[in-house]
């Protein structure tokens, strides 16, 4: 199995910082990588795929980058609405693992 | 817009069955790929299995190799998890999300179900 583990686990910043969530795979995943947000109560939302291709309705202060085995996910300035865990997930092979989680909480 | 719409909260009794449906509505369900997600109180997020109704093909993880059964009824567009042999650490939300066929992405998610096994 492909293991993921994201740095950091957790985060303070505040609003209009720009803040980096790394992503890092076991093994090569190509491009395979997804990012997810989940809110308290709710379920996870689909914010990248395919490591930097937008989902749709998702704002453009969200951007993903990497191939191989590292990856990131920037926002580029935060919103009181962005703080949330974020996870990302690899689909290149099965099972399709997920990160532990960054928890990304106002400073 | 296709929605996945879960089956409401459970309470089981240690070594019951519990059975979770996922009813898609306002789209396609034959032709994606539908996982089933869990997460425990306060962890993340655990793949449990998948099924591609228009096959009828599902596969699981490891871990719950034996215990979990996913079919998919085509005729109703619902999914279907069955967890056996209930233990208390299966307390958890159980998700049901499609599969985008080309990246393996989770892109549509059911609002969830919680299951609490409590003697």
């Amino acid at each position: 199995d492909i293991q993921m583990t994201q740095s950091p686990s957790s985060l303070s910043a505040s609003v209009g910082d720009r803040v980096t969530i790394t992503c890092r795979a076991s093994q090569s995943i190509s491009s395979y990588l997804n990012w997810y947000q989940q809110k308290p109560g709710k379920a996870p939302k689909l914010l990248i795929y395919a490591a930097s291709s937008l989902q749709s309705g998702v704002p453009s202060r969200f951007s993903g980058s990497g191939s191989g085995t590292d990856f990131t996910l920037t926002i580029s300035s935060l919103q009181p609405e962005d703080f949330a865990t974020y996870y990302c997930q690899q689909s290149y092979s099965t099972p399709p693992n997920f990160g532990q989680g960054t928890k990304l909480e106002i400073k | 817009q296709v929605q996945l719409v879960q089956s409401g909260a459970e309470v089981k009794k240690p070594g019951s069955s519990v059975k979770v449906s996922c009813k898609a509505s306002g789209g396609t369900f034959s032709s994606y790929a539908i996982s089933w997600v869990r997460q425990a109180p306060g962890q993340g997020l655990e793949w449990m299995g998948r099924i591609i109704p228009i096959l009828g093909i599902a596969n699981y993880a490891q871990k719950f190799q034996g215990r979990v059964t996913i079919t998919a009824d085509k005729s109703t567009s619902t999914a279907y998890m069955e967890l056996s042999s209930l233990r208390s650490e299966d307390t958890a939300v159980y998700y049901c999300a499609r599969v985008v066929s080309d990246y393996g992405a989770f892109d549509i998610w059911g609002q969830g179900t919680m299951v609490t096994v409590s003697s």
